[in-house]
C-alpha cells in the first residue's frame, strides 16, 4: 500500500527539464512527500522531501499543489546519470508509532543523450 | 558513500548453510531497517529498529534472524533459505523513525540461494 501513483516510465534527452509526477490523493495533513531514487546497482538515495511548500536543494525542486493531492519532481538538467527509478513515498503510519519508508513501483527514468 | 556499509556485498549459500550480513552505519542514527529487493518487485520493508529494539517486523519468515548489538550494527542471520529468498537485501538508517527523517540506505549485499 504504497498510497502514491506514479508513471511507470518517462524519457528525456539530456540537458533538458524533466518533470516527474506523482499522485497522493489520499494524503493527510501531516503526511511528508519523500523522493527517492536508486541508480543500477545501488540502494536508493534521498533526494528531496516536503511538506506543504514548494522546496529546493541541489540536487532537484519539489513543487507541492497547493491542495497537496499531487507533487512534482523538477531535475532541472537532466544527465545521463539521472537515469534511474524514482519513487515518490508518503510514510506508512504502523501500529508502533513508526513511520518507515514503503516503497511503490516507482518511474523509472531514462535519458536519452 | 552514504555512511552505511554492508558486508559482504555478494554472498551465494547453499539451502542448509547458515550464514549472516552484516550493517554498519557510522552517522550516529537511531533506527537501523533490513529491506529485500526481489527482481521487478518494489522494495520490501523486512524489519526495523529503533534504539536496539525491534519495533517492526513485517510478517518475515523465521529463516530470516536479524540482530541489532547496538546502534550502529545491525546483522541478519540466514539459515535454511529457499532460492527465492535471492534478492538484494538493503540496510537503511535514520537519526529516528518519525516523518521528516531522511533515511540512508547502503549499497546492498546480492544474496543468491542454490
Amino acid at each position: 500500500d504504497a498510497k502514491t501513483t506514479q508513471p511507470n516510465s518517462m524519457e528525456s534527452n539530456e540537458e533538458e527539464p524533466v518533470h516527474l509526477p506523482c499522485n497522493h490523493s489520499t494524503i493527510s495533513g501531516t503526511d511528508y512527500i519523500h523522493w527517492y531514487r536508486q541508480l543500477p546497482s545501488q540502494g536508493p538515495e534521498y533526494v528531496i522531501h516536503g511538506l506543504t511548500s514548494n522546496v529546493n536543494n541541489r540536487m532537484a525542486s519539489l513543487a507541492i499543489a497547493e491542495d497537496r493531492k499531487s507533487s512534482t519532481l523538477i531535475l532541472h538538467r537532466a544527465t545521463l546519470r539521472d537515469a534511474a527509478v524514482y519513487y515518490c513515498i508518503l510514510r506508512v503510519p504502523f501500529n508502533s508509532g513508526n513511520t518507515p519508508l514503503v516503497f511503490g513501483k516507482g518511474t523509472r527514468l531514462s535519458v536519452i543523450a | 558513500e552514504t555512511g552505511v556499509t554492508q558486508t559482504p556485498r555478494h554472498l551465494v549459500m547453499g539451502m542448509t548453510n547458515k550464514k549472516s550480513l552484516k550493517c554498519e552505519q557510522h552517522l550516529g542514527h537511531n533506527a537501523m531497517y533490513w529491506y529485500k529487493q526481489s527482481a521487478k518487485k518494489p522494495l520490501e520493508l523486512m524489519f526495523v529498529y529503533n534504539f536496539k529494539e525491534q519495533t517492526e517486523n513485517n510478517s518475515v519468515p523465521s529463516r530470516f534472524s536479524p540482530e541489532c548489538p547496538n546502534s550502529s550494527h545491525l546483522f541478519l542471520h540466514l539459515h535454511t533459505l529457499q532460492p527465492e529468498d535471492s534478492a538484494l537485501y538493503l540496510c537503511a538508517s535514520s537519526l529516528r523513525t518519525g516523518d521528516g527523517n531522511t533515511i540512508y540506505f547502503g549499497e546492498g549485499s546480492w544474496l543468491t540461494v542454490v
